[in-house]
């Protein structure tokens, strides 16, 4: 059983849409983070989310954490095929250090 | 460019090997964190060291062991390979302070024949 639901898992999308996925967890974040990852290459960290309300914006991205530290969004605005990517969200959750990651929503932007 | 280097950049071995990769950290970060990121199994955390000393543990397997040394880099050592261990292993580092905020290699990938 996953600790970070993450959804949808595939995403196609023509460019200049919108588009949102989700980070869902039964458990409290002290933190979260997403990550954006391109096929062969390390995670690299988009945002750091601490407040339960927050959101934080880069660019086009748009990221939300919920009230209740239980659950994330990240929103892009008119896609871009530069967008395409696996995007990972991933929170401490007990103070131990350990990242624990959610499965991934695999974004394709056409052009 | 995340300032994390990782050696080296592809490895293939057959069953039954050992193999070690070599990570070293972002300058003036103490933690190191080694992950495997397998098809099936998404990014999964298997140990982190700070300051040359083991701090949380995953789902490391027997066969595997790490260690930091004291310049900071780091080895992730894998034994006994089985088909199963081909993945690519990811090491990451951060200050270790606050929120944890991970700066990830480009990785290695590993082929078990």
């Amino acid at each position: 059983t996953q600790l970070l639901e993450q959804s949808p898992q595939f995403l196609s999308i023509q460019e200049g849409e919108n588009l949102t996925v989700y980070c869902n967890s039964s458990s409290v974040f002290s933190s979260l983070q997403w990550y954006r990852q391109e096929p062969g290459e390390g995670p690299v960290l988009l945002v750091t989310v601490v407040t339960g309300g927050e959101v934080k914006k880069l660019k086009r991205l748009t990221f939300q954490f919920g009230d209740a530290r239980k659950d994330s969004s990240l929103h892009i605005t008119a896609a871009q095929p530069g967008d395409t990517g696996l995007y990972l969200c991933a929170a401490e959750m007990d103070s131990s250090y350990k990242l624990i990651f959610g499965s991934g929503t695999r974004l394709l932007v056409r052009p | 460019d995340s300032g994390v280097t990782q050696t080296p950049k592809h490895l293939i071995t057959a069953t039954g090997q050992r193999v070690t990769l070599r990570c070293s950290p972002r300058s003036g970060d103490l933690s190191v964190y080694w992950y495997q990121q397998s098809l099936d199994q998404g990014l999964q955390f298997l140990i982190q060291y700070y300051n040359g000393e083991e701090r949380a543990k995953g789902n490391i397997l027997e066969r595997f062991s790490a260690q930091q040394f004291p310049d900071l880099h780091s080895e992730l050592n894998l034994s006994s390979l089985e088909l199963g261990d081909s993945a690519l292993y990811f090491c990451a580092s951060s200050v270790s302070s606050g929120r944890n905020e991970q700066f990830f290699g480009p990785g290695t990938r590993l082929t078990v024949l």
